[in-house]
């Protein structure tokens, strides 16, 4: 079956400092990644995707690169802020060889992240 | 206004009791889903919909049983609440042909 895998944490960074969350999946198809991110108080919101192998998506200055040899999706940013305290999930959607959508997320425990200013 | 809505966002509920949890979306979506978050285990699929006619069990639906009364309408109710169903209740949605599925803001459930 489909499962992902994330880092364990909570992890805690000091302003500025460099963010990494690291994600591997196992998945049969061909799997759509994504991050999404759960702000204190409030539902998920999807922070980016990538659909096929060599992807790179980006969003709010965070990326992450689908790597298929090492099925990874690890998570990073250069700078991290106080604002990106919050909790991380990384997620997968399988297809089929068609590239068809099976329409459901395989989400990964989560990871917290800390910034301190 | 938000795009998909729960109520109640918190609920404390004795275990036995019956309760419902609903979610509305005004966003067009065909495709609706309940998830349960636990700390540490991330999201599990409780149940999904992918019509109004469509209604499948996810990994965890022992339990819990799901009405769709229309397509912007998905409700999830606990028959019979216990104590571990403890948890933070989120519904999503999502388009046909578009994998990203978009949340609400969470049902916070407390069974004693």
């Amino acid at each position: 079956g489909n499962s992902v895998t994330q880092m364990e944490g909570p992890v805690t960074l000091s302003e500025e400092a460099f963010l990494t969350i690291n994600c591997t999946y196992t998945a049969t198809g061909y799997p759509s990644l994504f991050w999404y991110v759960q702000y204190p108080g409030e539902g998920l919101q999807l922070l980016l995707k990538a659909t096929k192998a060599d992807d790179k998506g980006s969003n709010k200055g965070f990326e992450a690169t689908y790597r298929k040899e090492t099925t990874s999706f690890h998570l990073e940013k250069g700078s991290v802020q106080v604002s990106d305290s919050a909790v991380y999930f990384c997620a997968l959607s399988a297809s089929n060889a068609g590239g068809t959508s099976y329409g459901k997320l395989t989400f990964g425990q989560g990871t917290i992240l800390t910034v301190h200013p | 206004d938000a795009d998909v809505t729960q109520t109640p966002r918190n609920r404390i509920t004795k275990t036995g009791k019956r309760i419902m949890l609903e979610c509305s979306q005004t966003k067009g979506h065909d495709r609706m889903y309940w998830y349960r978050q636990d700390p540490g285990l991330g999201l599990r699929l409780i149940y999904y919909s992918f019509d109004v006619k469509d209604i499948n069990k996810g990994e965890i639906s022992d339990g819990y049983s799901v009405s769709r009364q229309a397509q912007a309408k998905f409700s999830l109710s606990l028959e019979s609440a216990i104590p571990n169903q403890t948890a933070l209740y989120f519904c999503a949605t999502s388009t046909s042909g578009e994998e990203t599925q978009y949340f609400g803001p969470g049902t916070r459930l407390l069974v004693l």
